[in-house]
């Protein structure tokens, strides 16, 4: 149980192209789900908390225009990264938050590499 | 201070020995601690949980949570090569969440 799924597992776009990666809690739901980011050998950094039915809230320095999130049900939480460029190509894994309670179930991340 | 603090390694072990991690945090509302498994170009996977002081074990994983000391620590045992990978402890309460930083472990055949 407490499956996160994401997808694409990989992406590769052009400079100024909007990508899209979806993060679903496969087996329960949750009403809030985490998104991060994560350099290679370097620790998660945390983007954004993302609750169900309202608006998510940014860490300092993420730009929420440009990292859309949008938490449409308790299964499922997308972020779109808009007019992507090379910067920001980067890891990006999602989490849900599951029980037992305070516990988070991260998907297996989305590579994105930006041309 | 920060809330969570981990050695980040890296740590290299032959294969076959006792592997101890360990974090420390200074949050005594934290009620819940994890340890998970991340192996490289992966998601983090949940390896442990516990939510009281003492021991859990897991095959062979064991978690020990000292709440007076403020102190975590995973210990794996038998290492096998395939326990290669960075291992991230975490604790929550009141829905706050907090990640160590991660150590490297490689254990050599």
């Amino acid at each position: 149980g407490a499956v996160v799924s994401q997808h694409p597992s990989w992406v590769i776009c052009k400079s100024g192209t909007s990508v899209k990666i979806e993060c679903r809690s496969l087996d329960f739901q949750a009403t809030t789900m985490f998104w991060y980011r994560q350099f290679p050998k370097q620790s998660l950094m945390l983007m954004a908390t993302s609750n169900e039915g309202s608006k998510a809230t940014y860490e300092q320095g993420v730009e929420k225009d440009k990292f859309l999130i949008n938490h449409a049900s308790l299964t499922l939480s997308t972020l779109t990264v808009t007019s992507a460029h090379p910067e920001d190509s980067s890891f990006y894994i999602c989490s849900a938050v599951g029980g037992p309670p305070d516990t988070q179930y991260f998907g297996p991340g989305t590579r994105l590499t930006v041309l | 201070q920060k809330e969570v603090e981990q050695d980040p390694g890296p740590l290299s072990v032959p294969e076959g020995a006792i592997v101890s991690l360990n974090c420390t945090y200074s949050n005594s509302a934290f009620q819940y601690f994890m340890w998970y498994r991340q192996y490289s170009r992966k998601g983090p996977e949940l390896l442990m949980y516990t939510y009281s002081s003492g021991n859990k074990e897991d095959g062979r994983f064991t978690a020990q949570v000292d709440k007076s000391s403020k102190y975590i620590s995973l210990f794996i045992r038998d290492s096998q090569p395939s326990d290669s990978a960075t291992y991230l402890c975490a604790m929550s309460g009141r829905n706050q969440f907090y990640f160590g930083t991660g150590t490297s472990l490689t254990v050599i055949p």
